[in-house]
């Protein structure tokens, strides 16, 4: 089993709509998980920390679920400019998902 | 947030020759700093991770004696892809922490081509 496994999608949406992703992790001494954003050719950037009560910023909310060892990314009122792949790491061992591609459509 | 940065952004060699990536931190100071690698359309693959004044954990499959790494101090190590060959060829990123967050900052990346 891969340490951090994502469902590579692509997710292909229409504004406006909800998506959810999830990021399941194989350690369960693992303390630390973030949500990044990577775009094209581009390095990827925060976007939030994960904490153990989940937390919320703007349309964007984070969760976790030590019990079922994963994590998952909630986008309400998606944008055209959410389009990007979703990478979550869990700091452990600091391994990345190999992300998931969003697509947002007009 | 933190800034990182990476030099160069782009950088053009030919086959045997030795290429040196620099990260540096510029407004804090990092006790971590991650290489990565990332092949088109791939997945971010860790390849080492440093701590100033230690020698660099390297992942397996990745070649110490390849990738070369320096962290001099705590605000700058550097890459060097010695003897690069065409399958070298690859976006590097380089990532940090410092004390207090376990949040990783990245730099902007050096895109490695070698002829």
């Amino acid at each position: 089993r891969k340490e951090v496994e994502q469902d590579p999608g692509p997710f292909n949406v229409p504004e406006g709509a909800t998506v959810a992703f999830n990021c399941t992790y194989s350690n369960s001494a693992s303390q630390s998980f973030f949500w990044y954003r990577q775009d094209c050719r581009k390095e990827p950037k925060l976007l939030m920390s994960v904490y153990s009560s989940g937390n919320e910023d703007g349309r964007f909310t984070a969760q976790l679920n030590r019990a079922s060892q994963y994590i998952s990314l909630l986008i309400r009122d998606s944008k055209l400019s959410d389009s990007a792949t979703y990478l979550c790491v869990v700091n452990k061992n600091m391994r990345f998902g190999a992300g998931t591609r969003l697509t947002v459509k007009p | 947030g933190a800034v990182v940065s990476q030099h160069p952004s782009r950088v053009i060699c030919k086959s045997g020759t030795s290429v040196k990536i620099e990260c540096r931190s510029l407004d804090f100071q990092a006790t971590t700093m991650f290489w990565y690698r990332q092949f088109p359309k791939k997945s971010l693959m860790l390849m080492a991770t440093s701590n100033e004044g230690s020698k660099a954990t390297y992942e397996q499959g990745v070649e110490k004696d390849k990738f070369l790494i320096n962290h001099a101090s705590l605000t700058l190590s550097t890459l060097t892809v010695t003897s690069a060959h065409p399958e070298d060829s690859s976006f590097y990123i380089c990532s940090a922490n410092g004390r207090g967050f376990y949040e990783q900052y990245f730099g902007p990346g050096t895109r490695l081509t070698v002829t």
